[in-house]
């Protein structure tokens, strides 16, 4: 089945530093989706984009929907100890409302 | 507004027995998925469904997966005589629109 590539697969940053992290794929979709996962429970949605060049921002979050439709960039600022976790990017095409993850980035922050 | 429900959060089979997962959607989504996610994997994409209809089934495995959301009560994910390989993570999502997909705390099936 179809799937997206994410990357990188980890990071291991220092608090304090940014972080950037990105999601392509061969084919188009017309939503983009960011969720943040801890261990053992389900993903929490940070960030939902609908436009092809549409930058969106949720506090130290910020993420962008690619001008070719076909990726998604996540960035995060001054990152802090809470902001471990994996984080996956979700795309959706026209016409169905299924989503389609990447395999996820996994975020190590150390204090 | 309560988040969307899953039950049990753990759940233990035999092989060859059966296995129900419930999900309630969120107050006011009529939009129920069902995504199955494997150790170190993004979730993968089960089924689809609105309130006494399934929508879209086409990640559904054609043998021992059905799933259901009647009209009264939670979505139902049902595995018949399950097998070493159906241990996974199983999240149930809503959503109003279509649009935003908001995510349960999932059921951990282990089959012994």
């Amino acid at each position: 089945g179809q799937q997206l590539n994410q990357s990188p697969q980890s990071m291991f940053i220092q608090e304090g530093e940014d972080v950037s992290m990105n999601c392509t794929s061969s084919s188009i979709f017309n939503t983009w989706l960011w969720y943040k996962q801890d261990p053992g429970e389900g993903p929490v949605l940070l960030i939902a984009l609908y436009k092809a060049g549409e930058l969106t921002s949720n506090g130290r979050l910020t993420a962008q929907f690619g001008i070719t439709r076909k990726d998604s960039f996540l960035n995060i600022s001054a990152s802090i100890p809470s902001d471990v976790g994996i984080y996956f990017c979700a795309g959706r095409q026209g016409g169905s409302e299924k989503l389609v993850f990447g395999k996820g980035t996994k975020l190590t922050v150390n204090p | 507004n309560a988040g969307v429900m899953q039950n049990p959060r753990h759940l233990v089979r035999r092989r060859g027995q059966e296995a129900r997962l419930r999900c309630s959607p969120m107050k006011g989504h009529s939009h129920v998925y069902w995504y199955r996610q494997l150790p170190e994997e993004g979730l993968k994409f089960m089924v689809y469904l609105q309130k006494e209809n399934i929508i879209d089934e086409s990640g559904m495995p054609k043998e021992r997966f059905s799933a259901e959301f009647p009209k009264e009560g939670p979505s139902i994910l049902r595995i018949q005589q399950v097998v070493r390989g159906d241990s996974a993570a199983y999240f149930c999502a809503s959503s109003e629109t279509g649009y935003e997909q908001y995510f349960g705390p999932g059921t951990r099936l282990t089959v012994t």
